[in-house]
C-alpha cells in the first residue's frame, strides 16, 4: 500500500463535461504530482504542487487545472472533456520539493463516451 | 515528447532467466529512476541512481548509468512470475520546463 489515495477509481462521463479527481498524499508527503497515462502518449507529467504552491508544470492543457489544499490533498479539474482525455490519471507524492515522485496511487480511470 | 525511451518494448522470458531493459534519454539529468507498474495499478519506485553513480544494486535488481551515452539499463536476475509488469525509467529534466519525464516502458512477461 503506497499510502496515496485517489478517488474515484473509475469515472465515465460524456464529452463537454467537467470532472474533479481527488488525491490524498501519503502521510507526511508535501509534494503531489499528477500524471496522465494513455496508450498512445505513455505517462505524461501534468503538474506538481509542493505545500500548496505550484512547483512544476508539464504537459497540462488549459482545460485542466489543479490545486493543493491546506490539508495537502489535491484536486485535478478537467473541463470541456474530449474523447482524447480518456486515460488513467495518477497522483503521486513525495516528502520533498525537488525530488522525484516516490509513492503512486492506483489511479482514476476516466472514460469519455 | 518522451524524455526516456525504453528498449525493448516487450520482453518475454522463462522464470529463472535474467531480464535486461534499456533506457535512453535526451537531456542532462541529476538522477534516473526505475519504476514497476503492475497491470491496472500505480507505479512502484524501484531504484534511483544519481548522475555521478555508475552502478547500483538492490536485491535482484542491478542498474547501470552511462551519462556519456545518456543511457541506463535495468537487470533483473533470476526472474520470477511475480516480476511480470511494465518497467519505466524516469528522469528529472534539468533543462527546466518539464520534470520527471517517464519513458514509454518495457512490458516484461515472465513465464512459469
Amino acid at each position: 500500500d503506497s499510502g496515496v489515495t485517489q478517488t474515484p477509481k473509475h469515472l465515465i462521463t460524456a464529452t463537454g463535461q467537467r470532472v474533479t479527481l481527488r488525491c490524498s498524499p501519503r502521510s507526511g508527503d508535501l509534494s503531489v504530482y499528477w500524471y496522465q497515462q494513455s496508450l498512445d502518449q505513455g505517462l505524461q507529467f501534468l503538474i506538481q504542487y509542493y505545500n500548496g504552491e505550484e512547483r512544476a508544470k508539464g504537459n497540462i492543457l488549459e482545460r485542466f487545472s489543479a490545486q493543493q489544499f491546506p490539508d495537502l490533498h489535491s484536486e485535478l479539474n478537467l473541463s470541456s472533456l474530449e474523447l482524447g482525455d480518456s486515460a488513467l490519471y495518477f497522483c503521486a507524492s513525495s516528502w520533498d520539493r525537488d525530488g522525484q515522485p516516490q509513492h503512486f496511487g492506483d489511479g482514476t480511470r476516466l472514460s469519455i463516451l | 515528447s518522451q524524455q526516456g525511451e525504453e528498449d525493448p518494448q516487450a520482453l518475454s522470458i522463462q522464470e529463472g532467466e535474467n531480464a535486461t531493459m534499456n533506457c535512453s534519454y535526451k537531456t542532462s539529468i541529476n538522477n534516473l529512476q526505475w519504476y514497476r507498474q503492475n497491470s491496472g495499478r500505480g507505479l512502484v519506485h524501484l531504484i534511483l541512481i544519481r548522475s555521478n553513480e555508475r552502478e547500483k544494486h538492490s536485491g535482484r535488481l542491478r542498474v547501470t548509468l552511462d551519462t556519456s551515452k545518456k543511457s541506463s539499463s535495468l537487470l533483473i536476475t533470476a526472474s520470477r512470475a511475480a516480476d511480470t509488469a511494465s518497467y519505466f525509467c524516469a528522469t528529472d529534466d534539468t533543462s527546466g520546463t518539464y520534470k520527471y519525464i517517464f519513458g514509454t516502458g518495457t512490458r516484461l512477461k515472465v513465464l512459469a
